[in-house]
């Protein structure tokens, strides 16, 4: 399996534009989760999905954040619309029967709003 | 709610020191503990693990207990070298299936 797959590597895109990010999981993992990365607040935990449905999405910073998983090898997360505060470091990770077993984590995506 | 700490870095050793970067965790219950690790421009990887107190996890020389009378999780090694200049993190899983983590700790290897 070529691991968990995010893209695009890197985003660069004006205030106010819609961004997609896209996560293609490992084949079999039941547990998807997107985190985002910043210097000054660590990971984050955005939220987690067990089987394509969404079980906590309390880290969604704002109502701009959504998420979807229609299947169990696809799943994007969007920002409409975006601002300078979203840039960050996006990781998506998948599991197989959740984090007791390992988490394998995507090389993220790097977004820039400017 | 959980939480992890991690001691703050940025950490420079030179090369075959000992190393030592402490975790200490706040959690109801019995958390699993890991410690992964970030090179750069990439992912995290899992480094070692451990899901129940006094269980030593154990992987490339590194290797952290789970004490639980301490809440800590420390990561060491007894010899460094060059490749594991990397960002640390602590991290532990309680009832929910998601990943706590810490802040990170950058390493930083000199020859």
């Amino acid at each position: 399996d070529a691991g968990v797959i995010q893209s695009p590597r890197h985003e660069v895109t004006e205030m106010g534009q819609e961004v997609t990010l896209r996560c293609k999981p490992i084949s079999g993992h039941d547990y998807l989760f997107w985190y985002r990365q910043t210097m000054m607040r660590g990971l984050e935990l955005l939220i987690y999905f067990n089987n394509n449905v969404p079980i906590d999405d309390s880290g969604m910073p704002e109502d701009r954040f959504s998420a979807k998983m229609p299947n169990a090898s696809f799943s994007t997360l969007k920002i409409q619309p975006s601002e300078p505060r979203d840039s960050a470091v996006y990781f998506c990770a998948s599991s197989f029967q959740g984090v007791n077993t390992e988490a394998f984590f995507g090389q993220g995506t790097r977004l820039t709003v400017v | 709610g959980d939480s992890v700490t991690q001691m703050e870095g940025p950490v420079t050793l030179s090369e075959e020191a000992f190393l030592t970067i402490n975790c200490t965790y706040t959690a109801t219950g019995y958390p699993s503990l890991f410690w992964y690790v970030q090179y750069p421009g990439e992912g995290l990887q899992l480094l070692l693990k451990a899901t129940k107190a006094d269980d030593k996890g154990s992987n490339k020389g590194f290797e952290a207990t789970y004490r639980k009378e301490t809440t800590s999780f420390h990561l060491e090694k007894g010899s460094v070298q060059v490749s594991d200049s990397a960002v640390y993190f602590c991290a532990l899983a309680n009832s929910g299936y998601a990943l706590n983590f810490g802040k990170g700790t950058s390493l930083l290897v000199t020859p």
